[in-house]
């Protein structure tokens, strides 16, 4: 089964502050990669995909991310925190094949608290 | 609102209770899950149906038991529930649960707690 790691559970930043978040996984065959996010009290929200092209893609708030095959990686970065920014972000991955075709395995999430 | 309406947001219920969550989307999607979304750890997948048949059951205990009448409508009946039950049941839809680009929407949630 594949597996989603986010090293990172607690991340305090001040605004204005550069993010980046860490993605790991453990399938080695072709993925797709989500980040998704849950603000307080809200409900988990897509914020950008990955199927296949540019490896770096942008998603919506000024969030992106970039897929380094070679690393199994899918690092969320933000140049500019806001305090809106504050929530739960989870990655996760599924894979086109298999026995676990379009099964969507997510990561334990990183909690991140902007301060003003 | 994403499309996808959960109820009730917040259950309490007792070990010997019988209570259902109801899950709606409005989304013409194909298919619905059911995740449990606990403390510190990664979002479990419970159930999956699609165009109403079950096509996943993640060796989730017989005390929960999924219903999906309609394409629109999934529910999960909890009964003789135990207290680490207690979590976050998120309802989600897609277009295809098959397909690898396969992008979920989520419902809010109902938070469970069992006494």
């Amino acid at each position: 089964a594949q597996s989603v790691s986010q090293h990172n559970h607690h991340v305090i930043l001040s605004e204005a502050a550069s993010l980046e978040l860490g993605c790991n996984y453990s399938y080695g065959g072709t993925v797709n990669l989500f980040w998704y996010v849950q603000y307080p009290g809200q409900h988990l929200q897509l914020l950008l995909k990955y199927f296949s092209g540019d490896p770096l893609v942008k998603g919506i708030k000024g969030f992106e991310a970039e897929f380094i095959k070679s690393k199994f990686s899918f690092n969320l970065r933000k140049p500019s925190v806001q305090w809106s920014d504050t929530a739960e972000y989870f990655c996760a991955v599924n894979s086109d094949r298999g026995s676990t075709l379009g099964r969507l395995y997510f990561g334990r999430g990183t909690q991140l608290t902007v301060w003003p | 609102e994403t499309g996808v309406t959960q109820t009730p947001r917040h259950l309490v219920m007792g070990m010997t209770n019988k209570k259902s969550l109801k899950c709606e989307q409005h989304l013409g999607h194909n298919a619905m899950y059911w995740y449990k979304q606990s403390a510190k750890k990664p979002l479990e997948l419970m159930f999956v149906y699609s165009l109403e048949e079950r096509v996943e059951n993640n060796s989730v205990p017989s005390r929960f038991s999924p219903e999906c009448p309609n394409s629109s409508h999934l529910f999960l009946h909890l009964h003789t529930l135990q207290p680490e039950d207690s979590a976050l049941y998120l309802c989600a839809s897609s277009q295809d649960w098959r397909s690898g680009a396969n992008v979920l929407t989520f419902g809010a949630g109902s938070r469970l707690t069992v006494l």
